[in-house]
């Protein structure tokens, strides 16, 4: 199974800085199919960023994905004080797998 | 919009097995594009598959829950339930289903339900 290691574990920023988040696969994702969900306290997650690049429904475009092979990135442009969660990358396709998990939390 | 909704006690004994289900409303379980699978998270941790499910009934799980647990589809009610057997307190999480469109990853979770397990 791919394992997928996500850093930093936290991230101390103000609004209005750039995020940058990594996510490394164990092993190369097939067609790259790799997501980023975004999940708030007591909250679901919720579907940002799907095949590495590709913003869901109604997903602001602060935040892009990229990346390619087992190095993918998620990056939020400009954090807004929603933005302050914990994200998490997916491997999908035949099984699933996660990431551990990054926390934005405000510096 | 197509919701899921979790349901089961909140409450299971060790060793015991624990029983969800997931209903599907404002769409059907039974379209062709749509996998259905079930999530779960421990307090305070990250999120892990569990399995999942097609219509036609066949399903796939992650290999270290394989052995205990079973997901199947009723598309007469339009819903899908989990069970895994001889729970330990490690299986205490909140529980969530999700909406997979083939190729693609979760893109609809139900709003999750704590199961705790303890004697």
């Amino acid at each position: 199974d791919i394992v997928l290691t996500q850093s930093p574990g936290t991230l101390s920023l103000s609004p209005g800085e750039r995020a940058t988040l990594s996510c490394r696969a164990s092993q190369s994702v097939r067609s790259n199919y790799i997501a980023w969900h975004q999940q708030k306290p007591g909250q679901a997650p919720r579907l940002l960023i799907y095949a590495a690049s590709s913003r869901a429904t109604g997903i602001p475009d602060r935040f892009s994905g990229s990346g390619s092979g087992t190095d993918f990135t998620l990056t939020i442009s400009r954090l807004e004080p929603e933005d302050f969660a914990v994200y998490y990358c997916q491997q999908y396709g035949v099984t699933e797998t996660f990431g551990q998990g990054t926390k934005v939390e405000v510096k | 919009q197509l919701q899921l909704q979790e349901s089961g006690p909140g409450l299971v004994k060790p060793s015991e097995t624990l029983s969800l289900t997931c209903a599907v409303s404002d769409g059907s379980i039974s379209s062709s594009i749509y996998h259905w699978g079930w999530i779960r998270q421990p307090p305070g941790k990250g999120l892990e598959w569990i399995g999942s499910g097609y219509y036609t009934g066949s399903t796939y799980y992650t290999p270290s829950l394989k052995s205990r647990a079973t997901i199947s589809i009723d598309t007469s009610k339009n819903q899908f339930s989990l069970k895994l057997s001889s729970v330990t307190a490690t299986d205490t999480a909140v529980y969530y289903c999700a909406r997979q469109l083939s190729g693609r990853p979760f893109d609809l979770w139900g709003r999750g339900t704590l199961v705790t397990v303890s004697s």
